[in-house]
């Protein structure tokens, strides 16, 4: 399967903690991006970072690559309960001309108030 | 500029039918990615289309299932004689012509299939 894979798969947080969420995957990749998912909605875009990038910021969210280890990591920072959802992250792969986007199974995470 | 419209949202089946699902990519944008997502799981690529073509459908159960893409209107996901299994969201992402690493896709709200 060329799926990746995400963890934890749940994750329960108190408001104001950190939320870190970690994905492997399996195949070279052009690029890794990080997907958020409110219950029963589509996808939206947060944040791509390239092979040959390390780490990315982007507002309260920090994105780790690791290419060696075929990893990634997502840290919420300051976590708010509108941050409940679930995050995916997809790979990339750039070949024949095209992208392919490759998703994780999620991370379910529930911010409380 | 409309996001990724996927019509309908919301589609019963009886076993047996066909599901005809629609997706519109966003203005401009000539690639289109269908992916199934079952209850508490990730999205499981299905294929990608351009305009009249068939990229990658290896993600595409052999039988039942097809996809299109037509020069003008939207790409059709048609599932012939659906069963139980059939039931999940089906998801559709489109991106613009490829101009190298970053392209990003962009996802409609999905329509979701139930199968009685």
């Amino acid at each position: 399967s060329q799926q990746g894979e995400e963890d934890p798969q749940a994750l329960s947080i108190q408001e104001g903690e950190n939320a870190t969420m970690n994905c492997s995957y399996k195949t070279s990749i052009n690029n890794l991006q990080w997907y958020r998912q409110n219950s029963g909605r589509g996808l939206v875009h947060l944040i791509l970072i390239r092979s040959n990038e390390r780490e990315k910021h982007s507002g309260r969210l920090r994105v780790t690559l690791d290419t060696s280890k075929k990893s990634s990591s997502l840290l919420i920072t300051a976590s708010r309960a509108a941050d409940t959802a679930s995050y995916f992250c997809a790979s990339n792969w750039f070949s024949g001309g095209y992208n392919k986007l490759i998703f994780g199974a999620g991370t379910r995470l529930a911010v409380h108030p | 500029n409309a996001g990724v419209m996927q019509n309908p949202r919301h589609l019963v089946r009886r076993r047996g039918q066909e599901a005809r699902l629609r997706c519109s990519p966003m203005k401009g944008h000539s690639h289109v990615y269908w992916y199934r997502q079952l209850p508490e799981e990730g999205l499981k690529f299905m294929v990608y289309l351009q305009k009249e073509n068939i990229i990658d459908e290896s993600g595409m159960p052999k039988e039942r299932f097809s996809a299109e893409f037509p020069k003008e209107g939207p790409s059709i996901l048609r599932i012939q004689q659906v069963v139980r299994g059939d039931s999940a969201a089906y998801f559709c992402a489109s991106s613009p012509i490829i101009r190298g690493e970053d392209t990003e896709a962009f996802f409609g709200q999905g329509t979701r299939l139930t199968v009685v």
